[in-house]
C-alpha cells in the first residue's frame, strides 16, 4: 500500500520569506501523480500544485514550486514571497492506479507579519 | 463553472441515528469521491463512484454507504451513528474518471457532530 509522510507537523515563516515543506512517499508503482493541497481555516481543500511522475521537469504555479526527486521518493513544496493568506494546513497527496488520494498527516504553516 | 457543493454544511445528530450527506460535483464531472477527516486519523478515503457504480472502497464498516445518481450527484449515508463518526466529510469530483490523470476538486465539507 502507498504511504505519504509529512514529518514536520508545524512550520512558521516570515512574510515575504521563502519556506519549503517536505513530503516523502512510498510506492511500487511507476506511474502516479503527486499533489499539494492547502486547507485554510475555512476547511475548503484547495489544489495548490500537481506533479506527474513521468515528467522530470518540476511543476511551478506562480509563487509555488516543487522539488520532485523520483528516485528518492521526495516531493517538497517551496513557497516564495510568503503571504499572510498562505497560512493554512498543507497536505501532500498521492494518486496512482486507483482513483483514491492517499494523504499525508498535514503540516500547519503559520505566516508571521 | 460552479465548484463542488455539499449540503448540509453542519449537522448535529445523536448516537444511533442515521444521516445522509449530499454532494453535487462540478458540471461535467462524473467521478465523486468521499473522504473522512478527523484530527486523529487525518484524511481517509471512504469510497468513489463513477457513472453510478462504486468503483473503489476504503476500509470503513458497512454502516457507511453511498450512491450516485444519473446526474452524477452523490449521497453518503451513515447508519447507527457512533461518537467516533464525528468528522468533516469531504466530497471531491473529477472529470473523466481516468485514474491517474484526473485532479480531484473538493467541496467545502459537511461537519458532522455526533452527541
Amino acid at each position: 500500500a502507498q504511504t505519504v509522510t509529512q514529518s514536520q507537523p508545524e512550520m512558521s515563516v516570515q512574510e515575504a520569506e521563502t519556506v519549503t515543506l517536505s513530503c516523502t512517499y512510498d510506492t511500487s508503482e511507476s506511474d502516479y501523480y503527486l499533489f499539494w493541497y492547502k486547507q485554510p481555516p475555512s476547511r475548503q481543500m484547495i489544489l495548490v500544485i500537481r506533479q506527474e511522475a513521468y515528467k522530470q521537469q518540476n511543476a511551478t504555479e506562480n509563487r509555488f514550486s516543487v522539488n520532485f526527486q523520483k528516485a528518492a521518493k521526495s516531493f517538497s513544496l517551496k513557497i516564495s514571497d510568503s503571504q499572510l493568506g498562505d497560512a493554512a494546513m498543507y497536505f501532500c497527496a498521492y494518486k496512482g492506479g486507483s482513483e483514491k488520494l492517499v494523504f499525508g498527516k498535514g503540516m500547519k504553516l503559520t505566516v508571521n507579519p | 463553472k460552479a465548484g463542488v457543493t455539499q449540503t448540509p454544511r453542519y449537522l448535529i445528530k445523536t448516537r444511533g441515528q442515521q444521516v445522509t450527506l449530499s454532494c453535487s460535483p462540478i458540471s461535467g464531472h462524473r467521478s465523486v469521491s468521499w473522504y473522512q477527516q478527523t484530527p486523529g486519523q487525518g484524511l481517509q478515503f471512504l469510497f468513489e463512484y463513477f457513472s453510478e457504480t462504486q468503483r473503489n472502497k476504503g476500509n470503513f464498516p458497512g454502516r457507511f454507504s453511498g450512491r450516485q445518481f444519473s446526474n452524477s450527484r452523490s449521497e453518503m449515508n451513515v447508519s447507527t451513528l457512533e461518537l467516533g463518526d464525528s468528522a468533516l466529510y469531504l466530497c471531491a469530483s473529477s472529470s473523466t474518471g481516468t485514474a491517474r490523470t484526473d485532479t480531484q476538486y473538493f467541496g467545502p465539507g459537511t461537519r458532522l457532530t455526533v452527541l
